[in-house]
């Protein structure tokens, strides 16, 4: 069964430190992975998308990487801010077939002052 | 802002209504996705569109139904409304049927059934 797990479900840091959620995945075949911040009550922003040859993607603090051999991905948050407590969703694209894309539940991040 | 918008941005109705969800997609986007998102819940995918015509269906109830117009813009039916079926529908837009192009959101319409 194509499945996205996300792990921890949710997480507590302190400003300015560094953190890393993880996603596991078990869509094949599949053809990209991507990582969204959602801010409550907000849609979903991209932050990136990986194809299964990419190993890793940075978009400012936010640095993603991606092992398709052992289908997990994670995303790394550097230096967090107040303004990084969000949801994190990890999606993989399904591409047997039509492409279809499998939702993680989401990490739920909290930061502190 | 991601260019997708969506009307109403609030509705409360009762059960047993119909309500409509209206989306506007991106410019140039011939894609727009329907999902759901209920209280602390992940986005569950209802159906997608491509340039007019279902490409795919993902949870969706019987009581639910949507279309994609000429112009591009979606509507979502929701009828029979139950308690359930209050959350947060978010619509998508991109620019092909799928595949490696960014998805971008609207900010959903809350739905409250009371």
């Amino acid at each position: 069964k194509n499945q996205v797990e996300q792990s921890p479900q949710s997480l507590i840091i302190l400003e300015g430190k560094n953190c890393t959620l993880q996603c596991n995945y078990t869509v094949s075949p599949f053809s990209n992975l991507r990582w969204y911040k959602q801010d409550t009550g907000r849609g979903p922003v991209s932050l990136t998308i990986m194809t299964f040859s990419e190993n890793t993607k940075s978009n400012g603090r936010y640095t993603a990487t991606l092992d398709a051999d052992t289908k997990q991905s994670s995303l790394h948050i550097t230096a967090s801010q107040l303004s990084d407590s969000a949801s994190y969703i990890c999606v993989v694209t399904f591409s047997g077939g039509y492409n279809k894309l499998i939702f993680g539940a989401g990490t739920r991040l909290a930061v502190h002052p | 802002d991601s260019g997708v918008t969506q009307t109403p941005k609030h509705l409360i109705t009762a059960t047993g209504q119909r309500v409509t969800l209206r989306c506007s997609p991106r410019s140039g986007d011939l894609s727009v996705y329907w999902y759901q998102q209920s209280l602390d819940q992940g986005l569950q995918f209802l159906i997608q569109y491509y340039n007019g015509e279902e490409r795919a269906k993902g949870n969706i109830l019987e009581r639910f139904s949507a279309q994609q117009f000429p112009d591009l813009h979606s509507e979502l039916n929701l009828s029979s409304l139950e308690l359930g079926d209050s959350a947060l529908y978010f619509c998508a837009s991109t620019v092909g049927g799928g595949g490696n192009s960014p998805l971008h959101f609207g900010n959903g319409t809350r739905l409250t059934v009371t």
